[in-house]
This record gives structure tokens, sequence and C-alpha cells, in this order.
């Protein structure tokens, strides 16, 4: 199995300043054969569904903010927020789709300072 | 647009089956290229994939779960089920069913159902 390490466990930053979550995987999840890394991220407020922020490491789903950046390659991906809104107070996930089984970090509990 | 909608009892017995539907609408189950999965989340904690069925009806199970887990798809009913037995209070949890496209395997969530395994 893949294992999907975030840092922070939690992390507290003031409105309107730059939040980073970071995600490591245990093995490579680039596809070589399309240069794409299988990595996803999910944001989860209480009581909802998780919502699919970014996926293949960088791409913005259609209708998310674009203050929510992805980036990284291989093991290493960050998640991005470039000016924290009230909004985005919420648990984040990353995720692999590389292998089964498919696999998800522990999440990031991301507060208001 | 596409919705899912979770439905099952929400108590069950320890060493029974655990059954929950996931009913579609907006989109046919068995057209295109997607993967139709279950996941689930204990109270307070992270997310556990569970299996997943693709448009093909092939299955892709969590190792973890593999031994107790079916997931099925009735097409004429535009739902997909799962089925986990032998259930203990580690089975206990809030149980969503989602979608995914070629992007990315979780694009949508059914809004979650909880069940409780107690006696």
């Amino acid at each position: 199995d893949i294992v999907m390490t975030q840092s922070p466990d939690s992390l507290s930053v003031s409105l309107g300043e730059r939040a980073t979550i970071n995600c490591k995987s245990s093995q490579s999840v680039l596809y070589n054969s399309n240069n794409r890394n299988y990595l996803a991220w999910f944001q989860q407020k209480p009581g909802q569904p998780p919502k699919v922020l970014i996926y293949w490491a960088s791409t913005r789903e259609s209708g998310v903010p674009d203050r929510f950046s992805g980036s990284g390659s291989g093991t290493d991906f960050t998640l991005t927020i470039s000016s924290l809104q009230a909004e985005d107070v919420a648990v984040y996930y990353c995720q692999q789709y590389y292998s089964i089984p498919l696999t998800f970090g522990q999440g990031t509990r991301l507060e208001i300072k | 647009q596409v919705q899912l909608q979770e439905s099952g009892p929400g108590l069950v017995k320890p060493s029974q089956t655990l059954s929950l539907t996931c009913t579609v609408s907006g989109g046919s189950i068995s057209s295109g290229s997607d993967y139709w999965s279950w996941i689930r989340q204990p109270a307070g904690k992270g997310l556990e994939w569970i299996g997943r069925i693709h448009t093909s009806g092939t299955t892709h199970y969590n190792p973890s779960l593999k031994s107790r887990v079916t997931i099925s798809a009735d097409t004429s009913k535009n739902q997909f089920s799962l089925k986990l037995n032998s259930v203990t209070a580690a089975d206990t949890a809030v149980y969503y069913c989602a979608r995914g496209t070629p992007m990315v395997d979780f694009a949508y969530w059914g809004q979650g159902t909880p069940v409780t395994v107690s006696s």
C-alpha cells in the first residue's frame, strides 16, 4: 500500500495569510507514460462530504477559487491557499490514485488564528 | 449534474451484514468509463476507501476488507450497493458513495449515511 503522510496535523493561519499543507507518499505516484501525478486534494467541512479541489497534483477542479493551488511531483506535494478566507476552515486530505488500494493522508485541520 | 444518495439501515448488529445502496441520478452508472466507489469515515477520523465497481462491472477492493466486502451494481435501477459481512464495532462509520472520472477517483460524493454496529 502507498502510505500518504501529511504535515502538519493542524495549522492555524491568520485571515489573508498563506496556508501550506504538505503531503508525502511512500512511493512515487508519477506515471511516466503520461507524466501525470495521480494525487488529489480534498476539502472537508464539518457535516459535509469531502470536495475535490485539485487533481493530477496541480489541476484545479472547476469552480474552485484560484487561491487554491497544488504543486509537487513524485513523492512530495503541497497544497497552498494563497490568502486564507474564513470559509476555508476545514480538514484537508491528500489522496493517491496511482495504485490499489486508493489511500488518503490522515488529514490536516486548518483553523483561523 | 450527477447526484448520489446513500440509503440503508443505520444500525446493524455485530456479526451481521451491513448493506447499503447508492442511488445515482443525473447520469448512468453503466455509461462512460467511470468508477463508483464506497468510502467510510469513523467519527472524528480519516477516510478509508472500501472498494469500487467500474462501468464494465470490474471490481477492486481494499485488501484490508476484501474478505468481507462485495460491491455490485443494478443498472436497471441505476444503483450500486455495498455488502460488508461479519461486522464489528470497528465498522461503525459514516459511509459515502462516490463517482470517479478518468481524472480523479472521487469527483462527486453522496452526503453520507451513518452506520452504527451495536447490539
